[in-house]
């Protein structure tokens, strides 16, 4: 069955300092990744997503996260937080060429917290 | 564009009673998503709208829900007898879709917040 683990309900680092949220997922074909963002009182919003191609994705802000299929992995890093990427963080996963919309599967979230 | 948005908020409700919740989509859209998130879990996957055609449910949405997208515009998804298990933050998406395939990106509403007493 598809599923997707984020390994870290929490991760608490100090501004500047690198981060990395794990996301492991467990699917039987080929799969489009996702990260969305949800910021304190504000909707889910895509980070970034890896489609084809590059297995190293970039957002627009610093955040980046690497396709492993051998390792069936998606983790997001980024070399220097600032307080405001305080937010939580979803990893998603959808299966290639599916005709369902159910499948869409999200991981549990990764709350970030930035400390001065 | 003003995004997706939703109201209410916030509900609350006892035991019992019907409430509904309406999204409005990004204009453009053709799909519209609606998904229940309960605390210290991501969105679940409740039904989709392709247009005005409701395509898929999940097993998660009983038959005390129900969903329409009148017009391919605007959705409501209607709880009737409420249950203190509905108690959860309802987030609606919508998106941009070809027939077929769902990699496309979906853009989030701030979501319904019920509580069910």
């Amino acid at each position: 069955a598809q599923s997707v683990t984020q390994l870290d309900s929490q991760v608490p680092v100090f501004e500047e300092a690198p981060v990395e949220l794990r996301c492991n997922y467990s699917s039987s074909v080929s799969v489009y990744l996702f990260w969305y963002v949800q910021y304190p009182n504000q909707g889910l919003q895509l980070l970034l997503k890896y489609l084809s191609g590059s297995t190293l994705v970039k957002s627009i802000n610093g955040f980046e996260a690497e396709f492993n299929k051998s390792q069936t992995s998606f983790h997001l890093r980024k070399p220097s937080v600032h307080i405001s990427d305080t937010a939580e963080y979803f990893c998603a996963v959808i299966l290639i060429r599916t005709s369902s919309a159910s499948k869409i599967i999200f991981g549990s979230g990764t709350r970030l917290s930035i400390r001065p | 564009d003003t995004g997706v948005s939703q109201d209410p908020r916030h509900k609350i409700t006892k035991r019992g009673q019907n409430v509904t919740f309406r999204c409005d989509p990004i204009s453009e859209h053709n799909r519209l998503y609606w998904y229940r998130q309960t605390l210290g879990q991501g969105p679940e996957f409740l039904t989709y709208f392709q247009n005005e055609a409701q395509l898929e449910k999940s097993r998660l949405l009983s038959d005390r829900f129900s969903a329409e997208r009148p017009k391919g515009s605007f959705s409501t998804l209607e709880i009737q007898r409420t249950e203190q298990g509905d108690s959860a933050m309802y987030l609606c998406a919508s998106s941009w879709g070809l027939a077929g395939s769902f990699e496309e990106t979906q853009y989030f509403g701030p979501g319904t917040r019920l509580l069910v007493l």
